[in-house]
């Protein structure tokens, strides 16, 4: 089955500064892979997704990449602000199969 | 309404309890999971459900018992459970994959599930 793992587990980073997350999976046939944002005692919510057919998207503060050759993929924020204070899980999904990374918790210090 | 919704939001039971869990979505999605989650952990697949007929088992013991009566509504119904079991249950939904991958999953609230 797919693997995926993140890095790093925790991320502090300073208001303003930017903050990068990666993620790697070992199934070639996974074809779309999003990042979510889970807030504690709240529920996963999407913030950006990318498919196999393209190697970058941005939405504001936030972009996401992919190199397909190299099964990785990794999410970008600039301009952090406090709220952006959560934890930060990437998948890789086939199908209905989503698979998770193990998170990132990031801490954005005002 | 894009909303997944869920009842209970919590529930203690005892291990020899039989309890059931719910899930509701009204998008118009075919696509139906559901998800344990615990605590610093990312959410694990348990099933999913695709035009109502179970299509993935992410080999979950039978102490959990998956249904979908109809397009909108999930049912995970709970037996025998064990202590470490206890965990928050998401549900999700989305639009079935298309040709160029899987698509967006809304998830509920979840419930928390204590088993004493």
């Amino acid at each position: 089955g797919e693997n995926v793992e993140q890095h790093p587990s925790t991320l502090s980073v300073q208001e303003g500064d930017s903050a990068v997350i990666k993620c790697t999976y070992s199934d070639s046939a996974s074809n779309y892979f999003p990042w979510y944002k889970q807030e504690l005692g709240k529920r996963p919510q999407l913030i950006i997704d990318i498919r196999s057919n393209v190697g970058e998207k941005k939405d504001q503060r936030i972009a996401v990449t992919l190199n397909k050759t190299a099964k990785h993929f990794s999410l970008h924020i600039t301009e952090t602000q406090p709220e952006d204070s959560a934890v930060y899980f990437c998948a890789a999904s086939m199908g209905n199969q989503f698979y998770f990374g193990t998170g990132t918790s990031l801490t954005v210090i005002p | 309404d894009t909303e997944v919704t869920q009842t209970p939001k919590h529930l203690v039971m005892g291990m020899t309890n039989k309890k059931s869990l719910k899930c509701e979505q009204h998008m118009g999605h075919r696509a139906m999971y559901w998800y344990k989650q615990k605590a610093k952990k990312p959410p694990e697949l348990m099933f999913v459900y695709s035009y109502e007929k179970l299509s993935i088992n992410e080999s979950v013991p039978s102490r959990f018992s998956p249904e979908c009566p109809n397009s909108s509504l999930l049912n995970l119904h709970l037996h025998a459970l064990q202590p470490e079991d206890s965990a928050l249950y998401l549900c999700a939904s989305s639009q079935t994959p298309s040709t160029s991958g899987g698509n967006e999953q809304f998830f509920g609230p979840g419930t928390r599930l204590t088993v004493l």
